[in-house]
């Protein structure tokens, strides 16, 4: 147990869909992450939030969208996904810098 | 360029072998973090470290800043050991770059 909890571990939606993934941490992190995970690849960084203001937004596609609300809690809302968005997606907290990372369970999205 | 490699990819072993795990990277660190993910996808950090060496348990990590170099060690491996092993290096942009992983298989 990591104390980063994220629902749902599955998912499978079609490219019309709109669904939100969902991060929450009680560690009392200042920093959460999502990062996506595709088959073969390394482990590549899509948002950051510290203290609940975005400060990296990795050149990710404007069909996920983040959202914090406050510093437990962490979306990622997903509309009009291709098959290619297919992956494992992450979701990430920390102290703060040089910090080592306390990562969730993961969601298994399937772009149908 | 900042890059990350491991090697070997795939890795199996008989339970009870020494395990070693290895990172190399391109340019200079702030430090190296190594992770392990079990087949579910879940991922733990295993240990952060700039120099030396660290232990826990049956695990021995170490660096070597002039080879840019990292080695992870299972000692009196056992198939509880089986996962995804991830190095990843902090080049001092305060992001981390992921290597593509181990995969350790230990057979009883």
């Amino acid at each position: 147990e990591t104390g980063v909890t994220q629902t749902p571990r599955h998912l499978v939606m079609g490219m019309t869909n709109k669904k939100s993934l969902k991060c929450e941490q009680h560690l009392g992190h200042n920093a959460m992450y999502w990062y996506k995970q595709s088959a073969k690849k390394p482990l590549e960084l899509m948002f950051v939030y510290s203290l609940e203001e975005r400060v990296e937004n990795n050149s990710v596609p404007s069909r996920f969208s983040p959202e914090c609300p406050n510093s437990s809690h962490l979306f990622l809302h997903l509309h009009t996904l291709q098959p290619e968005d297919s992956a494992l997606y992450l979701c990430a907290s920390s102290p703060g810098n040089n910090s080592p990372l306390h990562f969730g369970n993961g969601t298994r999205l399937t772009v149908t | 360029k900042n890059e990350v490699e491991q090697s070997p990819q795939n890795l199996t072993a008989q339970e009870g072998e020494f395990i070693t795990i290895n990172c190399s990277y391109s340019v200079g660190i702030s430090a190296l973090h190594w992770l392990q993910q079990h087949p579910g996808g879940g991922i733990v950090s295993l240990f952060m470290l700039s120099s030396g060496k660290k232990k826990h348990g049956r695990l021995i990590a170490t660096i070597n800043i002039q080879e840019k170099h990292s080695s992870l060690h299972i000692t009196a491996s056992h198939p509880r050991d089986s996962a995804v092993y991830i190095c990843a290096v902090d080049f001092g942009n305060e992001k981390l770059t992921f290597g593509t992983g181990t995969r350790l298989t230990i057979i009883p």
